[in-house]
């Protein structure tokens, strides 16, 4: 089935500089992808959705490319400031119905 | 206002009790999840209700059961709770199973310790 892994697990950045986050997926079908946000103690946010169809979709002060050759899904967050800190964690959409599989997750630090 | 309501959010029992967890959403989604959280590995998912009664097995159900009879409403059982089962449990619903409606929507959560 559907493999997802996340990096890096920690990731530190000073306020200001951008932070990347990657997820590689195994199966070439998959077609949904999916960025939650989880602040400390609290559940997990909707951060965005993505089509395979589309390869670059932009947020608010962030950036999700998705690489379909190389099975890459990245989040880039451009100019992080410490309202970013928190876990984040990626899920895909296998061809399969239903299950979504998640990312082991990256805890991110932005330091003023 | 769609939410999903977990109860309790804080949870303490002893080895080899019975624990209920609640969620409820209000948003008459069809699907519901449990997973629970553990460091470095994400969120494992235990079941799946696809409806009412409609319960199927997610990547880790043993030592799980669940229950759902209404479709508000998905309680997760841990008969004879096990030190191992300490976690982070979330509950997560959505609209249905498959493609583009697969947004999960979740709970806050509830920190289970089993000592």
């Amino acid at each position: 089935g559907e493999q997802v892994e996340q990096r890096p697990p920690h990731l530190s950045v000073r306020e200001g500089d951008s932070a990347v986050i990657t997820c590689t997926y195994t199966d070439p079908n998959s077609y949904y992808f999916f960025w939650y946000k989880q602040e400390p103690g609290a559940s997990l946010q909707l951060l965005m959705k993505v089509f395979s169809s589309t390869e670059i979709n932009e947020g608010q002060g962030f950036t999700v490319l998705l690489n379909k050759k190389d099975k890459r899904l990245s989040l880039n967050l451009t100019a992080a400031h410490p309202g970013d800190s928190a876990a984040y964690f990626c899920a895909v959409s296998p061809s399969s119905f239903s299950k979504l599989v998640f990312g082991q997750g990256t805890s991110l630090s932005v330091v003023p | 206002d769609m939410k999903v309501t977990q109860m309790p959010r804080y949870l303490i029992k002893r080895m080899g009790e019975n624990v209920l967890l609640e969620c409820g959403q209000d948003m008459s989604h069809e699907t519901m999840y449990w997973y629970r959280q553990d460091p470095g590995l994400g969120l494992q998912l235990i079941y799946i209700s696809y409806d009412v009664d409609s319960n199927s097995e997610g990547d880790i159900p043993k030592g799980y059961r669940v229950s759902r009879k209404k479709r508000e409403h998905f309680s997760l059982i841990l008969d004879s709770a096990k030190t191992n089962q300490t976690s982070v449990y979330f509950c997560a619903s959505s609209l249905s199973g498959g493609g583009s409606q697969n947004t999960l929507y979740f709970g806050a959560g509830t920190r289970l310790s089993v000592l």
